[in-house]
């Protein structure tokens, strides 16, 4: 079984500031990809960033970065020059194949951004 | 490229009724999975599709159905609606062709059961 955990509830941020968004997994799967997603008030799950098993390098779009430590099992979401409107809730995600290809959730973080 | 969407966008219904939600993928996509986000148990995978096949199912009672089309368009139907079903339902469309493919969500149908 594919097992996410996120342990910060929520997290404040100052505009302009960067901020590291913890998420550790557990599988047994050699194989599998990590996302991270955005989810706004409004409800729609936003694709951020992707990191596959085997990739060595970290990923990076924009200003999202995947912090990832195999051995750890960790995979922290870091968003740099945080904007008021990346206000929203953050899900880590995992998902394999076959049989596990289908997205398995942390909780989630909430992330809130001040002026 | 349009994005997924998802009809209704909102649904009130009472105890005992059913109800289907439709989900139309990015086009080109042949794989559509359903997911249930509540405050209780978080976001839990329901069932995938893929070429008008079911290829996994998650862990809900029978009352929860879904089937896909030609055309890739997938419903999800359930039946003798309960108190706790009121969720919000999204659907993501993917192409289900290697590990690094994406799923992509649509807005979601918040159904609400009175």
């Amino acid at each position: 079984a594919q097992k996410i955990t996120q342990t910060q509830p929520g997290m404040f941020v100052q505009e302009k500031e960067a901020v590291t968004l913890d998420c550790t997994y557990d599988t047994s799967d050699q194989s599998y990809g990590l996302f991270w997603y955005k989810q706004p008030s409004s409800g729609e799950m936003i694709f951020l960033i992707y990191q596959g098993s085997y990739d060595e390098q970290n990923a990076t779009e924009g200003r999202y970065s995947l912090n990832f430590q195999k051995a750890r099992k960790s995979a922290n979401l870091v968003i740099s020059a945080s904007q008021l409107g990346d206000s929203a809730m953050y899900f880590c995600a995992m998902r394999g194949l076959g049989s596990n290809y289908k997205l398995t959730f942390g909780k989630g973080t909430l992330l809130t951004v001040n002026p | 490229k349009a994005g997924v969407t998802q009809t209704p966008r909102y649904l009130i219904k009472t105890r005992g009724q059913q109800v289907t939600l439709s989900c139309s993928p990015i086009s080109g996509h042949r794989s559509v999975s359903w997911y249930q986000q509540t405050p209780g148990q978080g976001l839990q995978f329901l069932f995938e599709y893929f070429s008008e096949t079911q290829r996994n199912k998650g862990n809900f009672p029978g009352r929860f159905s879904g089937r896909q089309f030609s055309n890739s368009r997938s419903e999800m139907n359930v039946s003798t609606l309960e108190l706790g079903d009121s969720a919000l339902y999204l659907c993501a469309s993917s192409t289900r062709d290697s590990l690094t493919d994406t799923q992509y969500f649509g807005p979601g149908t918040r159904l609400t059961v009175l």
